[in-house]
């Protein structure tokens, strides 16, 4: 059962550019965390939003937390190549092993 | 070193081949992972152990069995490997106390011809 929904799948942007990653659920969460996986690595772990309406700053990267704490979004303000890779989000209940969507699969050519 | 390694990195094997895959971690997590990725399906959880005698099934244990030697070792195989079984494998550990985050190895490459 696939309770995270990531949207987009995939992202082409030029450099410079803004963009925002969605992913959302029918569930509440305790927490919702986010990842990013490059080329032949494993996930890294960003961030983790615990709080609704939590919003937390990592550099340009820009992570919220839904009031209901069931969706949650991720903006990166002028995209650089480094930047490129899949983003994953990954909702926590506790008792559970994590539910991880997808994945957005974002490129940014300069 | 790599807090989380996993063995081997690459593997090409033939239909109903025994494989066996191996993760060790010095983190000192009590908690340990095996996910499969497949391009367009994301991670999907194989199985997954919170202490040294829990283990406990995910979304596709089929096909599929582990073995927890220790806290710090945590193995996957395939008892009898099937072409659909090709994808990338990853161990992961928590401490499950920071709201289960997951720390990553490196991934294993497993093909079955």
């Amino acid at each position: 059962t696939q309770l995270l929904e990531q949207s987009p799948q995939f992202l082409s942007i030029q450099e410079g550019e803004n963009l925002t990653v969605y992913c959302n659920s029918s569930s509440v969460f305790s927490s919702l965390q986010w990842y990013r996986q490059e080329p032949g690595e494993g996930p890294v772990l960003l961030v983790t939003v615990v709080t609704g309406g939590e919003v937390k700053k990592l550099k340009r990267l820009t992570f919220q937390f839904g009031d209901a704490r069931k969706d949650s979004s991720l903006h990166i303000t002028a995209a650089q190549p480094g930047d490129t890779g899949l983003y994953l989000c990954a909702g926590a209940r506790y008792g559970y092993a994590l539910n991880f969507g997808k994945g957005t699969s974002l490129l940014v050519t300069p | 070193d790599a807090d989380v390694t996993q063995t081997p990195r690459n593997r090409i094997t033939k239909t109903g081949k025994r494989i066996m895959l191996e993760c060790s971690q010095t983190k000192g997590h009590d908690r340990m992972y095996w996910y499969r990725q497949d391009p367009g399906l994301g991670l999907r959880l194989i199985y997954y152990s919170f202490d040294v005698k829990d283990i406990n099934k995910g979304e596709i244990s089929d096909g599929y069995s582990v073995s927890r030697q220790a806290q710090a070792k945590f193995s996957l195989s395939l008892e009898s490997a099937i072409p659909n079984q090709t994808a990338l494998y990853f161990c992961a550990t928590s401490d499950g106390l920071s709201y289960n985050e997951q720390f990553f190895g490196p991934g294993t490459r497993l093909t079955v011809l």
